[in-house]
């Protein structure tokens, strides 16, 4: 299996609600990426989880909560989001997240709307 | 810091043509390059990729890459154009050490016509 699955595919939100994004791998991956992607622009990188653990933040606001349950799943837990939060949001997974080259694989992305 | 240029914001190529995506990267130290492909409202997917091995690169869907250190370019062509090729592309750059970023380009949108 060499796929990142994403879930949901779209996703519609009010300002006020709790949402969550899911991501999962299962090629034995040890680091997983979360990405979003504004019309037009490449990918920005948002986390990096290495070995389940939070190895980058970006600088990314608060009401964007990363989770990395175990090594196969991570989540984005969504809360108090605003319109300009409307993107795609990529996932990633690569074999390991520090030292070697490894190449990201990516999920076909959630497209968020933030109402 | 590392950074990722690529020369054209769009590129139009006629079916069977020969296609030039330019990419030229800064990085204090050799670095990884990758060329990743999406399509609308899809994932990227990843065409190929230059590890310090050959300097000639070939990937999925007969694309190839050169990497000049020389003239710090990574340039992506392919011989002929096909039309399922209109997409956008990505040049990224990532360093050995330290973790995996990649660093994107702004990206080339291909569009091939009959």
């Amino acid at each position: 299996d060499t796929e990142v699955t994403q879930t949901p595919k779209h996703l519609v939100m009010g300002m006020t609600n709790k949402k969550s994004l899911k991501c999962e791998q299962h090629m034995g991956h040890r680091a997983m990426y979360w990405y979003k992607q504004k019309a037009k622009k490449p990918p920005e990188l948002m986390f990096v989880y290495s070995y389940e653990k939070l190895s980058i933040n970006e600088s990314v606001p608060s009401r964007f909560s990363p989770e990395c349950p175990n090594s196969s799943l991570l989540n984005l837990h969504l809360h108090a989001l605003q319109p300009e939060d409307s993107a795609l949001y990529l996932c990633a997974s690569s074999q390991e997240g520090q030292g070697a080259y490894n190449e990201q694989f990516f999920g076909p992305g959630t497209r968020l709307t933030v109402l | 810091a590392q950074s990722v240029t690529q020369l054209g914001s769009h590129v139009s190529v006629s079916e069977g043509a020969l296609v030039l995506l330019r990419c030229n990267y800064s990085s204090s130290v050799p670095p990884y390059l990758f060329w990743y492909v999406q399509y609308p409202n899809q994932g990227l997917q990843l065409l190929l990729k230059y590890t310090s091995a050959a300097t000639l690169v070939k990937g999925i869907n007969g694309f190839e890459a050169e990497f000049k250190k020389s003239e710090t370019s990574f340039h992506l062509t392919k011989p002929s154009a096909h039309m399922s090729d209109a997409a956008e592309y990505f040049c990224a750059v990532s360093e050995p050490r330290g973790y995996n970023k990649l660093i994107f380009g702004a990206g080339t949108r291909l569009a091939v016509h009959p």
